[in-house]
């Protein structure tokens, strides 16, 4: 059974940057696509991007400025950074593990979600 | 970007209930449409992809319906452990996107 963890700092300075990473065990990253998720407080899901192990990315618009998704397949993990934070970044982060099915994609693996809060 | 619209946005029932919840897209997106159960500190769960494909290891209490632009995640008899928050997200393009969420609470 693959299991994600994330791990990274819970609190974040403004205009510096958020890295995080997701530790994928239980199988090999080398296979699927892996996706960041967020979830600020009190409000909806919001899919940020996605690396495949090939280090293919693909980034949402409205972040594409600020994100970068990397993969370490040595270490089976897959990494994000958001530079330029602001108090909007505030949320639940999580990674999950993205896959093709018969009609597009879906998140079938989730980890449990970090908290970070940007604040001085 | 496709824009999700879930309703209603929160929800109160009791255990036994059978509830409904919609989910429109703002333009056709055949089935390529998918439910998660997110609860605080969990682990989100994918329930429902394709529409209506039941995951491996979901109740089959839960079930999904629609095609084109509305869809309809069921639950025919509530126990405990499904109050939660529900998202419906679309996969027909690139850019993946979520309904704002529809929050089950115990009556």
């Amino acid at each position: 059974q693959v299991q994600l963890q994330e791990s990274g700092p819970g609190l974040v300075k403004p205009s510096e940057t958020l890295f995080l990473t997701c530790s994928v065990s239980g199988g090999s990253i080398s296979s699927n696509y892996w996706s960041w998720i967020r979830q600020p407080p009190g409000k909806g899901l919001e899919w940020i991007g996605y690396i495949y192990h090939s280090g293919s990315t693909n980034y949402s618009p409205s972040l594409k400025s600020r994100v970068a998704i990397s993969v370490d397949t040595s270490k089976n993990q897959f990494s994000l950074n958001l530079s330029s934070v602001t108090a909007a970044d505030t949320a639940v982060y999580y990674c999950a593990r993205m896959s093709i099915v018969r009609a597009g994609t879906n998140f079938d693996m989730w980890g449990q979600g970090t908290m970070v809060t940007v604040s001085s | 970007d496709i824009q999700m619209t879930q309703s209603p946005s929160s929800l109160s029932a009791s255990v036994g209930d059978r509830v409904t919840i919609t989910c429109r897209a703002g333009r056709t997106i055949t089935i390529y449409l998918n439910w998660y159960q997110v609860k605080p500190g969990e682990a989100p769960q994918l329930l429902i992809s394709a529409a209506s494909s039941l995951q491996n290891g979901v109740p089959s209490r839960f079930s999904g319906s629609g095609s084109g632009t509305d869809f309809t995640l069921t639950i025919s008899s509530l126990q405990p452990e499904d109050f939660a928050t529900y998202y419906c997200q679309q996969s027909y393009t690139t850019l993946p996107t979520f309904g704002q969420g529809t929050r089950l609470e115990i009556k």
